[in-house]
């Protein structure tokens, strides 16, 4: 399928290596983040989320971190595997009462076997 | 559990053509988006309903761009006329939640070509 984007940051790293991706959030007053996968031809898919009163979330092999200090987040993907490949994009819910999400740019993970 | 339903996939139009997308949630969920895609960027937010009211349009082209969501279930989403930079992936999404954050729910979206 055609590529959900052409000329995204791009990680390439190898099978069964850790990944790092980051992302640099706006909104000081955001409360909530997500880290979204998507692949070519797909809708973007929930991987893990966090509240802004927690710093570090784990689920299935993936692990967010958040640095409310200097605006930053982090996904951290344990043993990556070739389905692994995708555009990962962050969001933040830049809105109190009913939610907004607003999406970063996104990042290409490239995974090799 | 069905996930959220997205028609047609993909779409090539003239400009100044109009088209329509539809859009059926996941049974139960209040709240609904759109979302524009630019190739090579994230999802842009258009607009969103709270059931069949409307919370957010800010970023709706409203001289071209309308959307609907007439029973608080499925939505149509209406370009008229289409203009060349409507070239993009949109994307509908649904939740449960209405604040405090929480997941959203994509469907596989409509593919727009405009020549």
């Amino acid at each position: 399928g055609e590529s959900v984007g052409l000329h995204l940051p791009t990680l390439s790293v190898q099978e069964g290596d850790n990944s790092i991706i980051n992302c640099a959030y706006s909104n000081s007053a955001s409360d909530y983040f997500i880290w979204y996968k998507q692949e070519s031809g797909k809708g973007p898919q929930f991987i893990i989320d966090i509240r802004s009163n927690m710093d570090k979330r784990q689920g299935q092999r993936v692990t967010v971190l958040l640095n409310k200090t200097v605006k930053h987040l982090s996904l951290q993907i344990a043993a990556t595997q070739p389905g692994d490949s995708a555009v990962y994009f962050c969001a933040e819910n830049m809105r109190t009462g009913f939610q907004k999400l607003v999406f970063g740019t996104g990042t290409r993970l490239l995974v090799s076997p | 559990e069905a996930g959220v339903a997205q028609s047609p996939r993909y779409k090539i139009i003239e400009k100044r053509q109009s088209v329509a997308f539809w859009c059926n949630p996941i049974s139960g969920h209040a709240t609904l988006y759109w979302y524009q895609q630019i190739l090579g960027q994230g999802p842009k937010l258009l607009i969103q309903f709270q059931n069949n009211g409307v919370v957010d349009d800010s970023q709706l082209p409203k001289d071209r761009f309308s959307a609907e969501r007439l029973k608080g279930v499925d939505s149509t989403l209406k370009i008229q006329p289409a203009k060349l930079e409507d070239s993009a992936v949109y994307l509908c999404a649904s939740s449960t939640f209405r604040g405090g954050g929480g997941e959203l729910f994509f469907g596989e979206g409509s593919r727009l070509t405009v020549l």
